[in-house]
């Protein structure tokens, strides 16, 4: 069945560090990938999205490329901020369903 | 205010009362979505509708009721609480504008912390 792998949190990282999350995806079909964010106590907001093979999403410095060949959509930004703690979930959307499927979600902690 | 707005924001309960979470959305947004976070489990859903009096189910339904009986409502129920559904509980929706193409995104509610003793 579809599925979305995240790898596992927490990353720790120093402001103005480089940040990769890691997201694979098993999809039948052509699957919409989709990157969100939760900040403590709040939702999760959409941070960008990729609707179809080598497409970019960019979003608050924030970057994923939809890479067919590899089945990824790994998450990256250039120099991370305090502010940009939060945890951050790569979804699936697959256009013969009516639902997107989250992966488990990665927390990302950033210090000063 | 425009948005999706979820109530309670806390809510502690006991063993075997039945709880009602609510969910509205000012968009008329044909799509909600009710999720469960969990630590481990990332998202995981629970039920789904699809227009007013339409429902489905999701991966983890056992235990939940919903209703739709209008588009902007679409409340969740235990009907008797376990302490396995301790969890913090999202409401989400989306449009299905032509425009929108094969968008996806949805827009959450700040969610609700349920804990069952």
């Amino acid at each position: 069945g579809d599925s979305v792998t995240q790898m596992e949190g927490p990353v720790t990282l120093s402001e103005e560090a480089f940040l990769t999350i890691n997201c694979t995806y098993t999809a039948t079909g052509y699957p919409s990938l989709f990157w969100y964010v939760q900040y403590p106590g709040e939702g999760l907001q959409l941070l960008l999205k990729a609707t179809k093979a080598d497409d970019k999403g960019s979003n608050k410095g924030f970057e994923a490329t939809y890479r067919k060949e590899t089945t990824s959509f790994h998450l990256e930004k250039g120099s991370v901020q305090v502010s940009d703690s939060a945890v951050y979930f790569c979804a699936l959307g697959v256009s013969t369903a009516d639902k997107l499927i989250f992966g488990t979600g990665t927390r990302l902690q950033v210090f000063p | 205010d425009a948005g999706i707005t979820q109530s309670p924001r806390y809510k502690i309960t006991e063993t075997g009362r039945q709880v009602t979470l609510m969910c509205h959305q000012t968009w008329s947004h044909s799509y909600m979505f009710w999720y469960r976070q969990d630590l481990g489990h990332g998202l995981r859903l629970i039920y789904y509708s699809a227009a007013a009096d339409i429902t489905d189910k999701g991966e983890v339904p056992d235990g939940y009721v919903v209703s739709r009986s209008k588009t902007e409502n679409f409340p969740l129920t235990l009907e008797s609480a376990t302490r396995s559904q301790t969890s913090v509980y999202f409401c989400a929706s989306r449009s299905t504008k032509p425009e929108q193409g094969r968008n996806y995104g949805y827009t959450f509610g700040s969610g609700t912390r349920l804990t069952v003793v």
